[in-house]
């Protein structure tokens, strides 16, 4: 059964730390893997990646896939209360499988002042 | 550019009853797709209507059920509710069927007693 899992669960930190977020995955017809951030209900899209060993950058946040161990990772530095949020990963499989994105159950992140 | 607008944003209803949800997706996007949002199970993938077809159905009970109109806006039903289908549900839209970015709206949040 397709299925991704992220790690850790929750994190608090302060802020300026830097923290990495991550996402393993286990699918059948692997597209692309992405990155939501969820602050109150709806979810907003951060990045989208397809090719392994290239790192998406937006602002203080990047990612990056490994497509041979099945991972990625959110990296977000110097971070800030704003950036207090559940951060979703999620899969999308080649067309004909079942169903669209398979997400992961999130990563709770609490930045304290 | 209006975002992507569901109604309405909370509902309660008791069980064995129905329920519909309506989700105007962006202009212009022809395709939405729907989650339910529950803190055990986290996102999980509904259906995908695309030109008022259903796309792409994800592993729920034929309770569950939609359509979408010439005007791309999208409706889902829930018949004989259940405790269990207490949930955020969230629509989301893209400009082709089968996109991974995705446009959510606020959700609908259902609360079966």
């Amino acid at each position: 059964e397709d299925k991704v899992v992220q790690s850790p669960l929750s994190l608090v930190v302060h802020e300026g730390d830097t923290v990495t977020l991550n996402c393993s995955y286990e699918v059948t017809n692997f597209r692309s893997l992405l990155w939501y951030k969820q602050e109150k209900k709806a979810p907003t899209f951060l990045f989208m990646l397809t090719s392994s060993g290239i790192e998406k950058k937006s602002g203080r946040l990047s990612s990056i896939l490994d497509k041979k161990e099945l991972f990625s990772i959110l990296n977000i530095t110097a971070t800030q209360t704003g950036d207090s949020a559940v951060y979703l990963c999620a899969v999308d499989r080649h067309r004909g499988s079942q169903g669209n994105l398979i997400f992961g159950k999130g990563t709770k992140l609490s930045v304290k002042p | 550019k209006a975002g992507v607008t569901q109604t309405p944003r909370y509902l309660i209803k008791t069980r064995g009853q129905q329920v519909t949800l309506s989700c105007s997706p962006i202009s212009g996007h022809r395709s939405v797709s729907w989650y339910q949002q529950t803190p055990g199970q986290g996102l999980q993938f509904l259906f995908e209507y695309f030109s008022e077809t259903q796309r792409n159905k994800g592993n729920f009970p034929g309770r569950f059920s939609g359509r979408q109109f010439s005007n791309s806006r999208s409706e889902m039903n829930v018949s004989t509710l259940e405790l269990g289908d207490s949930a955020l549900y969230l629509c989301a839209s893209s400009v082709i069927q089968g996109a991974g970015e995705l446009f959510f709206g606020e959700g609908s949040r259902l609360t079966v007693l």
